[in-house]
């Protein structure tokens, strides 16, 4: 049964640092991983989705680096902002269904 | 262009009532799916529909809770009846095809808070 984590739980950094979150998976026969972000109240919003057959995806200030055979994936975040705060979630695409990983909650601090 | 929306965004009701939540996937989106989230739990698939059709209910908790999709573009998570547990932000999402490998991110609405009393 595919299980996803993320470390840490939560973090908080002052604005400007360049931040590191990891998700790992225990069963590496994954189709793609999708990083999400979610703010209190609200859905989520997909940020990057990496293919298996790909190492890395980047959206502006988003780097996020796929290596299906140990089983992690991690979101960079350069020169982090306090509106970057929200909790993100890493999915891993394991037959047919999305299964979640715990969440890191971030702040952001001016 | 519009995304996922639910309907609707806050319920609360007492025990035992039936509870109705609406979804309209993204125009064009030809899978959905029902997640329901809890801080114990995390996120949740419960069901998801390819083409309308239900492709897979395991994660439907109980008899209690049905989901049904008469077209493309409307579906509903009925839960009957309800229980004080079945507290929880429930989310909708669609997406292109089905299944991973075709690369297609699945878009999320913004939720129904649901509160049973």
């Amino acid at each position: 049964k595919q299980e996803v984590t993320q470390i840490p739980a939560a973090l908080s950094v002052p604005e400007g640092e360049n931040l590191v979150l990891n998700c790992s998976f225990t069963d590496s026969a994954i189709y793609n991983l999708q990083w999400f972000r979610q703010d209190p109240g609200k859905g989520l919003t997909s940020l990057l989705l990496i293919q298996s057959s790909q190492r890395e995806q980047t959206s502006g200030r988003l780097n996020a680096s796929l290596d299906k055979s140990s089983g992690r994936s991690t979101l960079y975040i350069a020169a982090s902002q306090p509106g970057d705060s929200a909790t993100y979630l890493c999915a891993v695409h394991n037959t047919d269904k999305l299964i979640f990983g715990t969440g890191t909650r971030l702040q952001v601090f001016p | 262009d519009a995304g996922v929306i639910q309907s609707p965004r806050h319920e609360v009701t007492e025990m035992g009532q039936e509870v109705t939540l609406r979804c309209k996937p993204i125009s064009g989106h030809n899978s959905l799916f029902w997640y329901r989230q809890t801080m114990m739990r995390g996120l949740e698939l419960l069901i998801y529909f390819n083409n309308n059709v239900p492709i897979d209910d395991s994660g439907m908790p109980e008899d209690r809770f049905s989901a049904k999709m008469p077209n493309a573009s409307f579906s509903t998570l009925k839960i009957q009846p309800s229980e004080p547990r079945d507290s929880a932000v429930y989310f909708c999402a669609s997406s292109l095809g089905v299944g991973a490998g075709n690369g297609q991110p699945q878009h999320f609405g913004d939720g129904t808070r649901l509160s049973i009393l």
